[in-house]
């Protein structure tokens, strides 16, 4: 079954300790993406990666470090999390990222509380 | 400041009704347009999408409309069913920006029997 797998699905941890959401995709996309939800601020995107060894900041990077050492993986990592980081992610990915390929097919989402 | 703005949080609509949610964009550059659904507890799943060349696409009970000059957009369902209360997402990219895709708000649609 072609789909974008998250783990964990919900996560509590505390101020500081580093951590790492996965994301992993069967469908050969060129294209990953993460993104976090809150309320009122619909999705935001954090970092893309339009193919392996190439990553670019979204709209709301600053905390969040990301790789893209293989084609399926797209780990996102907080190195030192913070409250204003707890949130709803989403990890996603599509054919190519352009133009009619942006399609994209998103994970079941991660639910990430900083105490 | 948000590029992409879906300025009603929620719609009630009754069944077999026309439900229409609207979205505005703020950057002249985007030339893609894309509708997601999300149910609670799962991901958003692609709806339907436009072109900036087209200003209709339309995909069974779901059209989406694209007004360039007044930079909006709006989605339509006819009928309405239940099975559609979800919340919607709006998504703008642009050519000259590949992998970037901006989000709005979202709207929670509900639909009553």
């Amino acid at each position: 079954e072609a789909q974008v797998t998250q783990n964990p699905r919900y996560l509590i941890t505390v101020t500081g300790k580093k951590l790492t959401v996965t994301c992993s995709q069967n469908m050969n996309h060129e294209y990953m993406s993460w993104y976090r939800q809150d309320p009122g601020l619909g999705l935001r995107q954090i970092y893309y990666s339009m193919n392996v060894e190439v990553t670019d900041k979204g709209d709301v990077p600053e905390g969040y470090k990301v790789s893209r050492k293989e084609k399926r993986n797209f780990p996102l990592i907080l190195e030192s999390p913070s409250p204003n980081q707890t949130s709803l992610y989403f990890c996603a990915s599509s054919l190519s990222g352009q133009g009619v390929n942006e399609k994209l097919f998103f994970g079941s989402g991660t639910q990430l509380s900083v105490l | 400041d948000q590029q992409v703005k879906q300025n009603s949080p929620s719609l009630s609509v009754q069944e077999g009704r026309i439900s229409i949610l609207n979205c505005d964009y703020t950057n002249s550059m985007f030339d893609y347009f894309l509708w997601y659904k999300k149910y609670p507890a799962e991901g958003p799943t692609f709806l339907i999408s436009i072109s900036s060349i087209k200003d209709k696409n339309e995909d069974g009970r779901f059209t989406v409309f694209l007004n360039k000059s007044a930079k909006h957009l709006s989605l339509h369902i006819v009928p309405s069913q239940p099975g559609d209360s979800a919340v919607y997402f709006c998504a703008a990219s642009s050519r000259a920006s590949y992998g970037k895709l901006t989000f709005g708000q979202g709207t929670i649609l509900t639909v009553h029997p």
